[in-house]
């Protein structure tokens, strides 16, 4: 079983407002993803770190969300001006390599925008 | 452009009998194929995974999956079902690095 941490479990925020979530990965697991699940499980790539850098992220990223994974620290995804279609379960995922081996997820946190 | 296809989206199948998911995937080359479950909206736990060589992968619970090139499938199996198998079912592959997923087939056990 998965010993990825993700806290929240649930998050309830108003629109415009900022909501954050965080993740403990894995010891041992460089590499940290986050993945969006929409209610028609439809699952977007967001970012992807590898200790504290940025590997890959998506242009939605770059915008209303930010992400970082400092030394020692969870990592932390945070939208800052939540939407209504931001409403999803938010998947964070560790691996021990960072060029295609299996990722295991936490279980999740779901947002809620209001 | 890269996709994994799940056609079924919901299964039914009585206690005891056999299972099988179906799953393709659309890339140029042979990407790391992997099966995973998601209980009551939680988070994925991983079944099994297919990088290379034999075609045939044994994952947790008795499930296994066999890879296709020809194909282009990884269609996941199981022999005999429990009711504790109820469950959505994800394939996905990784490329690049990141997992493509597909839709979900949602397997329901009768007694």
């Amino acid at each position: 079983n998965s010993k990825v941490i993700q806290t929240p479990r649930y998050l309830v925020k108003g629109q415009g407002q900022k909501a954050k979530m965080r993740c403990i990965p894995e010891k041992g697991h460089p590499v940290v993803f986050w993945y969006q699940q929409n209610k028609n499980n439809e699952f977007k790539f967001l970012i992807n770190f590898q200790n504290q850098e940025v590997l890959q992220q998506i242009d939605m990223t770059e915008k209303r969300f930010s992400a970082e994974c400092p030394s020692n620290s969870p990592c932390s995804l945070e939208i800052q001006s939540s939407e209504a279609g931001d409403s999803a379960l938010y998947l964070c995922a560790s691996s021990r390599s960072g060029t295609g081996g299996e990722q295991y997820f936490g279980p999740g946190t779901r947002l809620t925008v209001l | 452009a890269q996709s994994v296809t799940q056609p079924d989206a919901r299964v039914t199948v009585s206690e005891g009998a056999s299972l099988q998911l179906r799953c393709k995937y659309s890339y140029s080359g042979t990407p790391y194929l992997f099966w995973y479950v998601q209980y009551q909206r939680q988070g994925l736990q991983l079944l099994l995974k297919y990088y290379s060589g034999d075609p045939v992968v044994q994952g947790v619970n008795g499930f296994e999956a066999e890879f296709s090139k020809s194909d282009s499938s990884f269609h996941l199996r199981k022999a005999s079902v429990h009711w504790s198998d109820s469950a959505v079912y994800f394939c996905a592959a990784s490329i690049y690095n990141v997992l493509y997923f597909g839709s979900g087939t949602k397997l329901t056990v009768e007694p």
